[in-house]
């Protein structure tokens, strides 16, 4: 199995929702990251966790709030989210820390901002 | 940390060589070259890395200089669906992280 497995597909949400994305991997990976992606723009670092515990935060704000309930699965939770939030969440999973370690994307959550 | 320059877009005729350039002359000694692309809304496909030497996989070959500061990507008999946006990334060794830079828009056509 090297599939990286998000869901919802696509979710559409009002600015006061509470809302989760859910990503999961079996590959036995330790690494796990969060992008954000606009439309015709590259995707942008969000989060990443190393061994279940918060590694990089790059400055998202706290209506953003990332989860590594275990070593597979990693939640973003979403509360009073802005329209200019609206873009495609990618996941990714590595094996380990090095720079060696390729990444293995999921196919997103196509976010809607209503 | 080491940034990357791609030229924003190129076209190549089906069944001859892609040839993808890409510069990263603020390369470090230990960074690997990445190179991944992206098919309109879905997520980024591996497709090679490198470190020094010349690699070679069922999709691609990458190519870097011997000086490290720059590689070519090359597909060698594009297809249609070979069209996508192509992300040449420096893995910066500290932070295992990855940063996308602006990538390569190619059209491949028949």
């Amino acid at each position: 199995d090297t599939e990286v497995t998000q869901t919802p597909k696509h979710l559409v949400m009002g600015m006061t929702n509470k809302k989760s994305l859910k990503c999961e991997q079996h590959m036995g990976h330790r690494a796990m990251y969060w992008y954000k992606q606009k439309a015709k723009k590259p995707p942008e670092l969000m989060f990443v966790y190393s061994y279940e515990k918060l590694s990089i935060n790059e400055s998202v704000p706290s209506r953003f709030s990332p989860e590594c309930p275990n070593s597979s699965l990693l939640n973003l939770h979403l509360h009073a989210l802005q329209p200019e939030d609206s873009a495609l969440y990618l996941c990714a999973s590595s094996r380990g820390l090095g720079s060696n370690e390729k990444l293995f994307f999921g196919s997103g959550t196509q976010l809607s901002v209503l | 940390d080491a940034k990357t320059t791609q030229p924003p877009s190129m076209d190549c005729a089906e069944g001859r060589a892609a040839n993808l350039p890409c510069n990263h002359s603020t390369i470090s000694g230990n960074e690997y070259v990445y190179w991944y692309r992206q098919i309109h809304s879905q997520g980024p496909q591996y497709i090679i890395h490198g470190l020094k030497n010349n690699e070679t996989n069922e999709m691609a070959s990458l190519i870097i200089t011997e000086d490290r500061k720059s590689s070519t990507l090359i597909l060698p008999h594009a297809t249609l669906r070979d069209t996508a946006v192509y992300y040449c990334i420096v893995r910066v060794a500290r932070n295992n992280d990855m940063r996308f830079g602006a990538g390569t828009r190619l059209t491949v056509k028949p």
